[in-house]
């Protein structure tokens, strides 16, 4: 089973700066990546899938780049309702469903 | 408007059976396969299985096989998760979700979730 591990655990932006959280996969996954956002007592939120398409309503303030084991997602103006955890999934590869990340906590700095 | 929505939260007794429901709106319910992810409180995100509505066909993450099971009735558009003897430690939420399409399975369109509490 493909291992995604996400860095940093906890990052601390100001409102207004840019975030930049990261993702790696044990083993090449393509271009077979998604980002989702969770708020508290929320379901997690699409945000990029194919590791760059931004999902449907998604503001462009949010994007992914990277292929292979190497992805990035990019929030490049912080708003207030950004902060929450995010994860990264790849779907690349068995299980049918993927596998997630550990998470991403964006808190306020 | 293309929603899931699931039942209810649920307080159990170890032992004991379960199953909750997820039901789909607002698209062709036998056109998307339907996957049940599991979060743990305080935790992340795990695959569990996914059926297709279709035929009721399913896959099972190898960490869930054989400790749920998941079914299907697409009469009514409805998927089910189930248990036939609940742990403590199945205690979580659990949502329903539905994927980008046939090739892309990043999962655009999440139920509610079901928060499952199994406690003596």
């Amino acid at each position: 089973e493909i291992v995604m591990t996400q860095s940093p655990a906890t990052l601390s932006v100001s409102p207004g700066e840019r975030a930049t959280l990261s993702c790696r996969a044990s083993q090449s996954v393509s271009s077979n990546l998604a980002w989702y956002q969770q708020k508290p007592g929320q379901a997690p939120r699409l945000l990029i899938y194919g590791a760059s398409t931004r999902a449907t309503g998604i503001p462009a303030r949010f994007s992914g780049s990277g292929s292979g084991t190497e992805f990035t997602l990019t929030i490049s103006s912080l708003q207030s309702e950004d902060f929450a955890v995010y994860y990264c999934q790849q779907y690349n590869n068995w299980p049918p469903g993927g596998t997630f990340g550990q998470g991403t906590k964006l808190e306020i700095k | 408007e293309v929603q899931l929505v699931q039942s209810g939260a649920e307080v159990k007794k170890p032992g004991e059976s379960l199953r909750i429901s997820c039901k789909g709106s607002g698209y062709s319910f036998t056109s998307y396969w339907i996957s049940w992810v599991r979060q743990m409180p305080g935790k992340g995100l795990e695959w569990m299985g996914r059926i297709d509505p279709s035929d009721s066909y399913t896959n099972y993450s190898p960490s869930f096989q054989g400790h749920v099971t998941i079914s299907a009735d697409k009469s009514i558009s409805t998927a089910y998760l189930q248990w036939s003897s609940l742990k403590a430690s199945d205690t979580a939420m659990y949502y329903c979700a539905r994927p980008v399409g046939a090739t892309v399975t990043a999962f655009d369109i999440w139920g509610q979730g079901t928060m499952v509490t199994v406690s003596s």
